[in-house]
């Protein structure tokens, strides 16, 4: 167990919505990454929080935003769904800003678009 | 941004040791170079983390030669268990505060 919390594990809608993926960061974590991983692909870079602040942006779609809460929890925001957007979705948290330290990785949010 | 390029895929068989390499041309002054492990369908495992030289944990060897461009992860003693993708990610520790993955090592240990 990793400390991360992500909900819902699966999500299952129609082209057009919108939906919103929850992470828990670790207790005392004030950095949080989004990535998605769609079937046999690597981890893609979204968007990288710090303590409630946007730090960084891989390629985030424009449909798509994010959030980190005062409680230190983060939220995507995914809407016009498209079929490719299927994927799963991972949250990783990390103590530090930078890169010298050990992310950890929720289990997923696995999003399916029919 | 630091990029890094991995084999794609690397056989094994159980009791071996495996050495993956990760190339990392452009790699900055204050980067860390990470490795990872994942399973289908679960989130990225912390396996190791350096510097330069050598850095030895329970369950691998990270090498890092003098001028960092390179790294090797070494798993001592394979076991079918270890099967998986091992991604290495070279930390920005820039302005952008990116980290990239790479493509990934899919190892597959054979009995």
């Amino acid at each position: 167990d990793s400390g991360v919390t992500q909900t819902p594990k699966h999500l299952i809608t129609a082209t057009g919505q919108r939906v919103t993926l929850r992470c828990s960061p670790r207790s005392g974590d004030l950095s949080v990454y989004w990535y998605q991983q769609s079937l046999d692909q690597g981890l893609q870079f979204l968007i990288h929080y710090y303590n409630g602040e946007e730090r960084a942006k891989g390629n985030i779609l424009e449909r798509f935003s994010a959030q980190q809460f005062p409680d230190l929890h983060s939220e995507l925001n995914l809407s016009s769904l498209e079929l490719g957007d299927s994927a799963l979705y991972f949250c990783a948290s990390s103590v530090r800003l930078a890169g010298s330290g050990e992310l950890f990785f929720g289990e997923g949010s696995r999003l399916t678009v029919l | 941004l630091a990029k890094t390029t991995q084999p794609i895929s690397m056989d094994s068989y159980e009791g071996q040791e495996v050495n993956i390499t990760c190339s990392h041309n452009n790699i900055a002054t204050n980067d860390y170079i990470t490795w990872y492990q994942q399973f289908p369908s679960q989130g990225p495992r912390f396996i190791i983390q350096g510097y330069k030289t050598k850095v030895t944990n329970e369950v691998a060897s990270l090498f890092i030669p003098a001028d960092r461009k390179s790294s090797t992860l070494s798993l001592p003693r394979v076991s079918l268990s270890d099967t998986a993708v091992y991604y290495c990610l070279v930390g920005d520790n820039g302005a952008t505060n990116k980290l990239i993955f790479g493509t990934g090592t899919l190892l597959a240990v054979q009995p």
